[in-house]
């Protein structure tokens, strides 16, 4: 079946630093691949997404690009704000699936000052 | 555009009581799913429906659970009779058809004693 893959946390980094959240995935078919993120006390909230191989998401200074080859969907940030502390979700969905995801287990960031 | 919406935001019972979770889902979105969130399990999806009839009620735990959805507008999950291990918190998302992104409320917080 199909499966999502994080890297577990929690990962701790100073404001301006480079972030790498690594995701890899299986799926039988070609899936469109999600990030989302979910701030304390809230619900998940879309990041980004990419829906076919080498598309690249993006969105509030965030990046992720869909490598088939290598099967993963790493998220990454040049330079993070306290602000982006939270729970980062990657998820993918079959075509054809009916808009199911499967989620990764979340990784949690924690940018200090 | 008003997003998700789940009622209560928080519910505490005691261990035998019957809860019920509300959900409104985005005017338009046809697609509801229903998750349960804990720190030992993680984001499980209980149950999904695709205009209004249930697709795949594979994550429901047990059949003191049941979840309908009696319009487009409209979806409940039930848990009778309630126990402590049911404590966690329970987001309700929807969406369009065709592989889109999936769109959470804030979530109920159930706390069973």
């Amino acid at each position: 079946g199909d499966s999502v893959t994080q890297m577990e946390g929690p990962v701790t980094l100073s404001e301006e630093a480079f972030l790498t959240i690594n995701c890899t995935y299986t799926a039988t078919g070609y899936p469109s691949l999600f990030w989302y993120v979910q701030y304390p006390g809230e619900g998940l909230q879309l990041l980004l997404k990419a829906t076919k191989a080498d598309d690249k998401g993006s969105n509030k200074g965030f990046e992720a690009t869909y490598r088939k080859e290598t099967t993963s969907f790493h998220l990454e940030k040049g330079s993070v704000q306290v602000s982006d502390s939270a729970v980062y979700f990657c998820a993918l969905s079959e075509k054809g699936g009916g808009n199911k995801l499967t989620f990764g287990t979340g990784t949690q960031l924690k940018v200090e000052l | 555009d008003a997003g998700v919406i789940q009622s209560p935001r928080h519910e505490v019972t005691e261990m035998g009581q019957e809860v019920t979770l509300r959900c409104k889902p985005i005017s338009g979105h046809n697609s509801l799913f229903w998750y349960r969130q804990t720190m030992m399990r993680g984001l499980e999806l209980l149950i999904y429906f695709n205009n209004n009839v249930p697709i795949d009620d594979s994550g429901m735990p047990e059949d003191r659970f049941s979840a309908k959805m009696p319009n487009a507008s409209f979806s409940t999950l039930k848990i009778q009779p309630s126990e402590p291990r049911d404590s966690a918190v329970y987001f309700c998302a929807s969406s369009l058809a065709g592989n889109q992104p999936q769109h959470f409320g804030d979530g109920t917080r159930l706390s069973i004693l």
